[in-house]
């Protein structure tokens, strides 16, 4: 198994909502990373994880809490977003917390804020 | 502060033609990664290729080269045969050796289209 599985692939949230996305790998790679992305510009690191510890937050909003439960499964937590919120939320992970060799993305979640 | 800088907004080629993306970088570190990722209509990030700054020898991956000039901080994506699943935009990104977080540093992008 050589891939980063994202669900839900697409969700639309009204502004009092709380959802969660989740991310899931199996090919026994340490750090899990989750990013924002807009339409038509690069990815924004959101948060690292290394080992299952969170090692970078990127300054993010509370509204948007992270967990990681074991080595193979990130989820990222979302209460009361604002519409600006809305993007392509991309989950990757790495062989480990340098990754020298790239990340594997998942092919994301669509979120639209209402 | 790295910064990365992709110049080319857009950019178009015929199919089976040759196309050269460029990329440059500013940073004060000796040794760091470049990497070209692929991001086709599907939305899914491809790593295309991988450069280890202290290597000499620019990488190869089947029609995609790169040229590095380390010196001038560029690091263009030539992408030989072009072909029409080679549509999508281009993400240059930098990475320190040291980096224990990391983090990808990313230029703006070049979308590419392959013409029919």
């Amino acid at each position: 198994d050589t891939e980063v599985t994202q669900t839900p692939k697409h969700l639309v949230m009204g502004m009092t909502n709380k959802k969660s996305l989740k991310c899931e790998q199996h090919m026994g790679h340490r750090a899990m990373y989750w990013y924002k992305q807009k339409a038509k510009k690069p990815p924004e690191l959101m948060f690292v994880y290394s080992y299952e510890k969170l090692s970078i937050n990127e300054s993010v909003p509370s509204r948007f809490s992270p967990e990681c439960p074991n080595s193979s499964l990130l989820n990222l937590h979302l209460h009361a977003l604002q519409p600006e919120d809305s993007a392509l939320y991309l989950c990757a992970s790495s062989q480990d917390v340098r990754p020298l060799y790239g990340y594997t993305f998942g092919s994301g979640t669509r979120l639209t804020v209402v | 502060a790295q910064t990365v800088t992709q110049s080319q907004p857009e950019m178009s080629v015929q199919e089976a033609e040759t196309v050269t993306l460029s990329c440059t970088y500013d940073t004060s570190e000796s040794n760091y990664y470049l990497f070209w990722y692929k991001q086709p209509p599907s939305r899914q990030m491809i790593l295309v290729i991988r450069q280890e700054a202290y290597k000499q020898q620019n990488a190869t991956e089947n029609r995609f080269s790169v040229n590095f000039q380390k010196a001038a901080k560029s690091f263009s994506l030539k992408i030989s045969d072009s072909q029409l699943g080679d549509t999508a935009m281009y993400f240059c990104a930098f990475m320190k050796h040291e980096d224990r977080g990391g983090k990808l540093i990313f230029g703006q992008g070049t979308e590419l289209s392959v013409k029919p």
